[in-house]
């Protein structure tokens, strides 16, 4: 049982360059999300998927785009990456609960450099 | 704006003894809590989750929540040298199921 696999786990880009980075799990969780982790900053969320066919903006949606392909996969796709886009980014997922919130699983992160 | 807020630490507390992690939330309506525990250059882990006021404990681990305070607070018994790393307070928003995390509290567990 894999869990969260996020790939790739290292990436350096050039400034104007795109990328999409890849999400699946394999828990049969209806929820993912993309956070961004940087220092000082906290993880904050980007982009999450309540349910397969449904995107939402979280805090910093901007600069991003998602898509939910399936129950299992979420990808995150940067147009034109801009340094400041550097940083840890980190895929999870959720089941639902019965009306509690069920903690998230995350993947093992991709270390994102953009120069 | 959610916000969640915690001491940055570094907390450095002697093997063996108890560490106390805090946590405050600005969102009145959270309903989910979580704390996750994060070592350098790896994912954050769950540790504990609680849903209703008062304390849970799970081993060496005890959450407490004070619903009315905005507060929620780890307490890490027998603290062990495995225990340093980075923990991370997680609060849902008010009806959905996203997460807020707070910047997170470094503890270094002195053998």
């Amino acid at each position: 049982n894999a869990g969260v696999t996020q790939t790739p786990k290292f990436q350096v880009l050039k400034t104007g360059q795109s990328m999409t980075l890849q999400c699946a799990q394999d828990m049969n969780h209806n929820s993912m999300y993309w956070y961004r982790q940087d220092p000082g900053m906290g993880l904050r969320l980007i982009y999450y998927s309540a349910s397969e066919g449904t995107t939402d903006k979280g805090e910093v949606p901007n600069g991003y785009n998602v898509s939910r392909l399936n129950k299992r996969e979420f990808s995150l796709r940067l147009e034109s990456a801009a340094p400041s886009q550097t940083s840890v980014y980190f895929c999870a997922s959720s089941a639902p609960s019965g009306g509690r919130n069920s903690p998230l699983h995350f993947g093992n992160g991709t270390r994102l450099t953009v120069t | 704006q959610k916000e969640v807020e915690q001491n940055s630490g570094p907390l450095s507390v002697p093997e063996g003894a108890i560490a106390s992690l805090n946590c405050t939330y600005s969102d009145r309506g959270s309903q989910s809590f979580f704390w996750y525990r994060q070592y350098s250059g790896k994912s954050p882990e769950l540790i504990m989750s609680i849903y209703s006021n008062g304390d849970k404990e799970d081993g060496r681990f005890t959450a407490q929540l004070n619903k009315a305070s905005q507060y929620v607070s780890l307490l890490i018994r027998d603290s062990q040298p495995s225990d340093s790393a980075t923990y991370l307070c997680a609060v849902t928003e008010t009806g959905a199921n996203n997460l807020f995390f707070g910047t997170g509290t470094r503890l270094t567990v002195i053998p």
